[in-house]
Order: structure tokens, then C-alpha cells, then sequence
């Protein structure tokens, strides 16, 4: 049973800290999301890739994140330097463009103390 | 502007009744769309999905949805509850470039 994978599952840190956020896609999938998830906002898509290549980050904060795929098999979000409000629940998703729909990871939350 | 409407914040149903979840959507062009669940915790996992054709669709764990172009809407059933159902619940429509928007999410509670 294929799965997104996602770590860490948990990740503690204070302000100021980078923080790096890893995903693993189903294999053979050629789109890969992030989203983060709050209380107050929902669900929120940051960024989006296809075939590896950023196809939209406009929901993500340019000056403190990042996101990237090294190879088809590795996506990255990084925070530099992070901060409270950025506390959250990070789901990285992967679908494949001809199946449509997008399979979840099972997310990492994050605390920034 | 897409949008996409849960109006029920929250629903308690005891266990064995029927449940109905509302979405409303409004988009330019009839999306795909999506019924997702998480339960405490957990990531989102797919339940359903509408792209085309019969206007009715069976999903996993019993659920099935509707959709009615008429009202813009694509509402959840399942006509027997269980305690494991209690969870949130998110419709989503996609756009043509794959993006989701997520709903405000409905949480259910399943009562003895």
C-alpha cells in the first residue's frame, strides 16, 4: 500500500531556529504539495510542483520559506528563520496528473516556542 | 472568485442515524471534487471523488455523495453512522491547474 511518507512527525524548536520539513511521494507521482493547516486559517496551500518543478508558490511566505525537490523522490520546505505564528501542521500531498487526486502524508507538526 | 462553503461547523448524530454533510462551491466551471476525512491527528484520507458522469458516487467506509449542478453543491451521506466516523470532514473542489480548496471542514460527533 503506497504511502506519502513525511518527517518528522513532530518537531519542537525555539524562534529563530531553521527548521527542515521532508517528504517522500508515492513513487511514480509527478506532483507534489504542501499545505499547513491551523485553527484560525484552515487549510492553506503553500506551494506546488510538478515533474520537480515549482509550478506555484504564491501562498507561501517568500521571506522565511522555501521549498524544493532535490529528485522525484525527495521534497523539502525549510523555514528560515522560524517564528511562533509558523506553528502548524505541515501535509505534504502527491498525485499523479493523469489520476487527479492527491494523496496525503500524514503530516509534521510543528511548535516554534 | 472559487469559493467553497461548509456551512455546518459542527454536527452530533448518534450513532446508527443518517448523516448529511453540506458543500456548496462556486466556481467558474463545474470542478473536480473531493470529499476528504481526518481523523485526530491523522493526515487527510480521500473518501470520494467527482469528475464526470454519474452524479451519484460511492466512496470508501460507506459514504456517498451527490453532486447537483443545479445548486452548486456536493453534499456527503451515509445513511448509518458509526462511532469511528467521528472525525472532520472536508469538501474540496480543484481547479483546471490542480490546486484543492479546502472547505472550513465540518466536524462530526457520534453520540452512544
Amino acid at each position: 500500500d503506497a504511502r506519502v511518507t513525511q518527517t518528522p512527525r513532530h518537531k519542537v524548536t525555539e524562534m529563530g531556529q531553521e527548521v527542515t520539513m521532508r517528504c517522500q511521494p508515492i513513487l511514480g507521482h509527478n506532483t507534489v504539495f504542501w499545505y499547513r493547516q491551523t485553527m484560525m486559517q484552515g487549510l492553506e496551500l503553500l506551494a506546488y510542483f510538478r515533474n520537480r518543478a515549482p509550478l506555484d508558490d504564491s501562498g507561501m511566505p517568500k521571506d522565511r520559506f522555501s521549498a524544493e525537490m532535490p529528485d522525484a523522490t525527495l521534497a523539502t520546505l525549510k523555514i528560515q528563520p522560524s517564528e511562533p505564528r509558523d506553528s502548524a501542521v505541515y501535509f505534504c500531498a502527491s498525485g499523479n496528473s493523469y489520476q487527479e487526486t492527491q494523496y496525503f502524508g500524514p503530516g509534521t507538526r510543528l511548535l516554534v516556542l | 472568485a472559487q469559493s467553497v462553503t461548509q456551512p455546518d461547523i459542527h454536527i452530533t448524530v448518534s450513532e446508527g442515524a443518517s448523516l448529511e454533510l453540506r458543500c456548496n462551491y462556486s466556481y467558474g466551471a463545474t470542478p473536480y471534487l473531493f470529499w476528504y476525512v481526518q481523523s485526530p491527528g491523522q493526515g487527510l484520507q480521500l473518501l470520494l471523488k467527482y469528475f464526470s458522469g454519474d452524479t451519484l458516487v460511492q466512496g470508501i467506509k460507506g459514504f456517498e455523495a451527490e453532486f447537483k449542478r443545479s445548486q452548486s453543491s456536493f453534499n456527503l451521506r451515509k445513511p448509518s453512522v458509526h462511532w469511528s466516523d467521528a472525525a472532520e470532514y472536508f469538501c474540496a473542489p480543484r481547479s483546471n491547474d490542480y490546486k484543492l480548496s479546502f472547505g472550513a471542514g465540518t466536524t462530526v460527533t457520534v453520540r452512544a
